[in-house]
This record gives structure tokens, C-alpha cells and sequence, in this order.
């Protein structure tokens, strides 16, 4: 059974940082790109970004809306996806899910770790 | 680049049909075959409902099918059942140019 089981979520300043992780399981991790979907409270799903495989030689993409601040990495070794938040702002308030992603269609998805970005 | 346009809700009665629509652009949902659905209820992960417009997972209910005409794609969940009722998101390939992944701003659908 696949499973993705993100985690660090939290409350942060406006300014600070948060890693969030995704555990995965049930699936050939490595082979797959991996992406990061956030929603804001009240609001519609928002694609943050993907790394691909080794394949693919890991390579990311970014929303314009975190590009530069946001940095998506894998441990392929430990199952294992990654977010680095760096200069959060209130609008970064949201779940965020992490999926398996094949030709931008998300065929499974965690079920989401809220971040909260307010002093 | 814009998100893709959804009906804020939709709403029907058990065992009627309900249409919902999703709008992009030639740049995205009319130019490629890889428009996708998701079923969503709060506090869950969000459902795989219909992938490349029209096509069904293993395990998703022939009630639900999928279409595309032009820029506008189209989700249509025949014989409603109560457990339809959530939120349901379209999602569509942005193109080579950003590789971006636009998702549409969701339709609540609520079975009376």
C-alpha cells in the first residue's frame, strides 16, 4: 500500500524557516518524481514544485510564488522528500501535501502538514 | 500564470447528474491531453478521480467520467450519491516553456 506521511509542520514567523519532510513508503521511491501542493486556508490547491528521479538527474521546478525561497530535495536512500521554507511570509500559511507526480498527475498524496506563518 | 476557472459550487439531488466545468487557455488545458480531477474532503488527501481528461483509476466508479472540448475540460459525476459531496479541483499541464502544474480554484459540490 502506498503511503506519504509528511511532517515539521508548525508555527513560524514571518521571516523564519521550516523543513518539512515526506516519509514514503509502498512504492519505488526512487523511480518516481516527487511534488509538493499546498492550500491555503479557505482557498484552492496550489502546485509548489517537483524534483524528478536520478533519471532525470533530480532536477526541480518552482511556482513562481516560492521560487527562490523554497528548495525541494530527496534522500532516495531513506524513501524520503524534503521542503525547505526559507523567508516565510503570512501568504506560505497553508497544508502542505506531498504527491507522486507521473506527466502532472498526482496519483497519490499524503494527507497534509499545516504551517502557520504569523508573529 | 492564472489558475484554472471553476465553478464555485454545484449542487444536485441523489441520483441526478452534475456537470463541472474547468477553463484554461490554448497554453494549457487546449493544448494537452493531461487534464486530471481530484476529489476532496477536508482533512483528507485529495482523491485521483480522472487522469489525460478522461481516463479512470482502478477503483473510481464509472459514475465519474471525464471530458474535453477546446480550452474547457469537463468532470461528470452521474447517479449522485451523498458521499460525492466535497470539493473537486481540476489540474492541467502549463506547458515545456515552465513546466508549471496549474490547478483550478475548486467546485464545492454539495448532494441535497
Amino acid at each position: 500500500e502506498v503511503q506519504l506521511v509528511e511532517s515539521g509542520g508548525g508555527l513560524v514567523q514571518p521571516g523564519g524557516s521550516l523543513r518539512l519532510s515526506c516519509a514514503a513508503s509502498g512504492f519505488t521511491f526512487s523511480d518516481h518524481y516527487m511534488d509538493w501542493v499546498r492550500q491555503a486556508p479557505g482557498k484552492g490547491l496550489e502546485w509548489v514544485g517537483r524534483t524528478r528521479n536520478k533519471a532525470n538527474s533530480y532536477t526541480t521546478e518552482y511556482a513562481a510564488s516560492v521560487k527562490g525561497r523554497f528548495t525541494i530535495s530527496r534522500d532516495d536512500s531513506k524513501n524520503s522528500l524534503y521542503l525547505q521554507m526559507n523567508s516565510l511570509k503570512t501568504e506560505d500559511t497553508a497544508v502542505y501535501y506531498c504527491a507522486i507526480e507521473t506527466a502532472a498527475t498526482f496519483a497519490y498524496w499524503g494527507q497534509g502538514t499545516l504551517v502557520t506563518v504569523s508573529s | 500564470q492564472s489558475a484554472l476557472t471553476q465553478p464555485a459550487s454545484v449542487s444536485g439531488s441523489p441520483g441526478q447528474s452534475i456537470t463541472i466545468s474547468c477553463t484554461g487557455t490554448s497554453s494549457d488545458v487546449g493544448s494537452y491531453n493531461l487534464v486530471s480531477w481530484y476529489q476532496h474532503h477536508p482533512g483528507k488527501a485529495p482523491k485521483l478521480m480522472i487522469y489525460e481528461g478522461s481516463k479512470r483509476p482502478s477503483g473510481v466508479s464509472n459514475r465519474f467520467s471525464g471530458s474535453k472540448s477546446g480550452n474547457t475540460a469537463s468532470l461528470t459525476i452521474s447517479g449522485l450519491q451523498a458521499e460525492d459531496e466535497a470539493d473537486y479541483y481540476c489540474c492541467s499541464y502549463a506547458g515545456s516553456s515552465t513546466f508549471d502544474v496549474l490547478f483550478g480554484g475548486g467546485t464545492k459540490l454539495t448532494v441535497l
